[in-house]
């Protein structure tokens, strides 16, 4: 079965520190991975995922496999990145092509 | 080009109501996903939708949920009988579906707040 965890609801940081959201799953396929975000009164909208390798608003995340982690990282926190973040994990072993959620967390960035 | 739109955004109904909840996808998307959120709790895939064609429900409770995306239309998504249990915020994404896989880029609406009393 697909699962994700995130072990963190709330992370709370001070603008310019270093960030990692954590996020592990469990999956017994080749794993697509991904980070969804939800700031203040909008929707969720994708903020990366891995097989694009790409640094989104200073954040990336690299596939651990031999750790089945998916950890967001960002070294220098700001304080528009306060929002809900959520990982995400497909795969289409069963042919089904829906995103299995972790339960999020949200990062504060205090001033 | 308006996003994926959700409506109502609130919705409260009494125990043993029917709740319906619409979502439109956005232009040129032919892929709907549900999702439902409880408190303190992760986005939960209920059901994946093409036009006319339920091709995952998984997600979905055997009893009083459904759902449908008609050829022309919104998908709705039909809870009967409400209980309390049901409350929760309902999300509806959409995808263009020829990504392949889950590599789909998916966009979500704003969600329907669903209240039971």
């Amino acid at each position: 079965a697909q699962r994700v965890t995130q072990p963190e609801k709330l992370l709370s940081v001070f603008k310019g520190a270093p960030v990692e959201l954590k996020c592990n799953y469990s999956y017994s396929g080749s794993p697509e991975l991904f980070w969804y975000v939800q700031y203040s009164r909008q929707r969720l909208q994708l903020l990366l995922r891995h097989i694009s390798r790409e640094s989104i608003k200073g954040f990336t995340a690299d596939l651990n496999k031999g750790e089945t982690s998916f950890h967001l990282k960002k070294p220098f926190a700001q304080e528009e990145d306060s929002a809900m973040y959520y990982c995400a994990l497909g795969g289409a072993y069963t042919g089904r092509r829906a995103l299995t959620f972790g339960s999020g967390t949200r990062l504060q960035v205090q001033p | 080009n308006a996003g994926v739109m959700q409506n109502p955004r609130h919705l409260v109904r009494r125990r043993g109501q029917e709740a319906r909840l619409r979502c439109s996808p956005m232009k040129g998307h032919s892929h709907v996903y549900w999702y439902r959120q409880l408190p303190e709790e992760g986005l939960k895939f209920m059901v994946y939708l093409q036009k006319e064609n339920i091709i995952d429900e998984s997600g979905m409770p055997k009893e009083r949920f459904s759902a449908e995306f008609p050829k022309e239309g919104p998908s709705i998504l039909r809870i009967q009988q409400v209980v309390r249990g049901d409350s929760a915020a309902y999300f509806c994404a959409s995808s263009t579906g020829t990504e392949g896989s889950t590599n789909e880029k998916l966009f979500f609406g704003s969600g329907t707040q669903l209240s039971v009393l």
